[in-house]
């Protein structure tokens, strides 16, 4: 089976635009989960999709959205980018989702906000 | 709520000296529990969870970890470091009765010496 794949893998913005990066779930996965990480915050949760439905989200403005299509692959998107929004966005699917259900990972999208 | 606490930001020891990464979780409900490596460039993978099945958890690569409900740890060992393993790892919770929101460690990367 093909891995998580994230697109695109590097992107460099400017304060004030948007962005959308995209992930492409585990074939059969329908739990696809978004994290942050920075060297001084280390992971943390954006928001959890399962079935085009969002399910859990956690503690950042409203300018981090997200959703999921039929076809479990998903998208998250940035609003008036701030340069404190520099970081590897990782996305994580799982089959159901589920506290005891191993998540697997994509390699990031590395956004740089200048 | 649940939290999880890595004890040492970093940790090196020699070439096939033990290594032990340190975790302690709080959890109002019986937690499952993760331990995640990162390689540079690269997303998380799983190395093993605890979903009460046995408190001595076996993972890849020779990792161990056990879980101590009375001490509300899972320490991760490995009897003897290979260089391979130099990495950032990341304890992870989630709850039992809980969706797939997880909450992570703030990694310990551990540097291995020849």
């Amino acid at each position: 089976k093909a891995g998580v794949t994230q697109t695109p893998r590097y992107l460099i913005k400017t304060r004030g635009q948007q962005v959308t990066l995209s992930c492409s779930p585990i074939s059969g996965h329908r739990s696809v989960s978004w994290y942050q990480q920075t060297p001084g915050q280390g992971l943390q949760f954006l928001f959890e999709y399962f079935s085009e439905t969002q399910r859990n989200k956690g503690n950042f403005p409203g300018r981090f959205s997200g959703r999921q299509f039929s076809n479990s692959r998903s998208e998250m998107n940035v609003s008036t980018l701030e340069l404190g929004d520099s970081a590897l966005y990782l996305c994580a699917s799982s089959p159901t989702g589920g506290g005891m259900n191993e998540q697997f990972f994509g390699p990031g999208t590395r956004l740089t906000v200048l | 709520a649940q939290s999880v606490t890595q004890l040492g930001s970093h940790v090196s020891v020699s070439e096939g000296a033990l290594v032990l990464l340190r975790c302690n979780y709080s959890s109002s409900v019986p937690p499952y529990l993760f331990w995640y490596v990162q390689y540079p460039n690269q997303g998380l993978q799983l190395l093993l969870k605890y979903t009460s099945a046995a408190t001595l958890v076996k993972g890849i690569n020779g990792f161990e970890a056990e879980f101590k409900k009375s001490e509300t740890s899972f320490h991760l060992t490995k009897p003897s470091a290979h260089m391979s393993d130099a990495a950032e790892y990341f304890c992870a919770v989630t709850d039992s009765g809980g969706y797939q929101k997880v909450t992570f460690g703030t990694g310990t990367k551990l540097q291995v010496i020849p």
